[in-house]
């Protein structure tokens, strides 16, 4: 069973546009981390964002935690087709742990 | 530097045959994990080794998983008398020992298992 949900499901957006998506969990963790999947291929770590910290930048991606609600968001900035992939939220119980997946945001960018 | 590889990359069964996969990790990655992932949704946890110790393998659907990793390197997923609900993905991934900053994970293209 997968321990968090993602929001939306699917996204459709055009060059150049944000992208927000959301990803909720539901125990205690260490630390939460975004992956990309493009179709067809392997997942590609993005970010890492700690349980003691509360929002985290890296180029275009934004990526915030509360873990009083148990959730956190990425945001993507002036997306490029390149940028279209599924993107999911994984979350460790403990560094050096295991990861437990989110069910993904499929996004699409228009150019 | 060569990232984490897969072999085969698709592997066709029939039901009732036995699959082995094979996964080299990054060279000096001390953790393994194997994942499954069923079309349309994320990866799920099968097992995780520390060198050649299996020290979780609490996500193994059955008996007939079984995964090895004897010298603490090349690791290798076998499925015995495949069913049909074990057509999916496999990932395997690596990552140095976690520490204190967290436990990025190197992940493979992954072996696209379809059992007829």
């Amino acid at each position: 069973s997968q321990q968090g949900e993602e929001d939306p499901q699917a996204l459709s957006i055009q060059e150049g546009e944000n992208a927000t998506m959301n990803c909720s969990y539901k125990t205690s963790i260490n630390n939460l981390q975004w992956y990309r999947q493009n179709s067809g291929r392997g997942l590609v770590h993005l970010i890492l964002i700690r349980s003691n910290e509360r929002e985290k930048h890296s180029g275009r991606l934004r990526v915030t935690l509360d873990t009083s609600k148990k959730s956190s968001s990425l945001l993507i900035t002036a997306s490029r087709a390149a940028d279209t992939a599924s993107y999911f939220c994984a979350t460790s119980k403990a560094a050096g742990n295991k990861l437990t997946f989110g069910g993904g945001t499929r996004v699409l960018v228009k150019p | 530097g060569a990232g984490v590889s897969q072999s085969p990359r698709y592997k066709v069964a029939k039901r009732g045959q036995d699959v082995a996969l094979r996964c080299d990790p990054i060279s000096g990655h001390v953790s393994l994990f194997w994942y499954q992932q069923a079309l349309g949704q994320g990866p799920e946890f099968l097992t995780y080794f520390q060198n050649e110790a299996q020290l979780d393998k609490s996500g193994l659907p059955s008996d007939r998983f079984f995964a090895e990793r004897p010298e603490g390197s090349v690791s290798t997923l076998k499925i015995q008398r495949t069913q049909q609900e074990d057509s999916a993905v496999y990932l395997c991934a690596s990552s140095t020992t976690g520490t204190s900053g967290g436990n990025e994970q190197f992940f493979g293209p992954g072996t696209r298992l379809t059992v007829l």
